[in-house]
């Protein structure tokens, strides 16, 4: 079974940082562009980051260019996402998505609230 | 990177049709064949419904079609069924090689 798995939210006050995982299962991770999206409560879907199989490009919504980073382990499968400089803005589901422009496999996500 | 316009609601009765609109610009529906539509139930992930404008993934039903004009794509739900009560998002790839989704539109089945 296809399947992403994500980890690593919870609760951290404004300013700190967070590190998202994602393991990937039943496919090859390491062929596919990958991408996260959020969803702040109550509000729609959000495309935060995508990256290139080989790592070698990378893309950000505005809002976060400059504060967090996606990475990628394609020997583990795993697909990351470097929280830094957080605000209460970012408290979010952030979902782990297979492909950039057809999202076809998604995670069940992971909660990340900003407060103080 | 301004998110794509869709009917905050729309609804209908069971058996009858809906269409549900997405709108952009040149920059993003209108220039490329790169537009996906999104089924989320409360507390569930998105499933992917159509891609490439027009084209049903394997074991979605085929109650589901999509279609686009310039800057206008649309769903289309024919049948309608009480499982198909959910919120619906567009997408679209766009020139600055990010990826943008409308806004959302909640379905009610009445």
């Amino acid at each position: 079974e296809v399947q992403l798995v994500e980890s690593g939210g919870g609760l951290v006050q404004p300013g700190e940082s967070l590190r998202l995982s994602c393991i990937g299962s039943g496919f090859t991770l390491g062929s596919y562009w990958m991408t996260w999206v959020r969803q702040a409560p109550g509000k729609g879907l959000e495309w935060v980051a995508s990256i290139k199989p080989d790592g070698s490009e990378k893309d950000y919504v505005d809002s976060v260019k400059g504060r967090f980073a996606i990475s990628r382990d394609n020997t583990q499968n795993s697909l990351f996402l470097q929280l830094n400089s957080l605000r209460v803005e970012d408290t979010a589901i952030y979902y782990c998505a297979r492909t950039r422009v057809r999202i076809d496999v998604w995670g069940r996500g992971t909660t990340v609230t900003v407060s103080s | 990177q301004s998110a794509l316009t869709q009917p905050a609601s729309v609804s209908g009765s069971p058996g009858q049709s809906i269409t549900i609109s997405c709108t952009g610009t040149s920059s993003d529906v209108g220039g490329y064949n790169y537009v996906s539509w999104y089924q989320q139930h409360p507390g569930k992930a998105p499933k992917l419904m159509i891609h490439d404008v027009s084209n049903r993934p394997s074991g979605v039903s085929n109650r589901f079609s999509g279609s686009k004009s310039g800057n206008t794509a649309s769903l289309t739900i024919s049948g309608l069924q009480a499982e198909d009560e959910a919120d619906y998002y567009c997408s679209s790839y766009t020139s600055s090689a990010t990826l943008v989704f409308g806004g959302g539109t909640k379905l009610t089945v009445l």
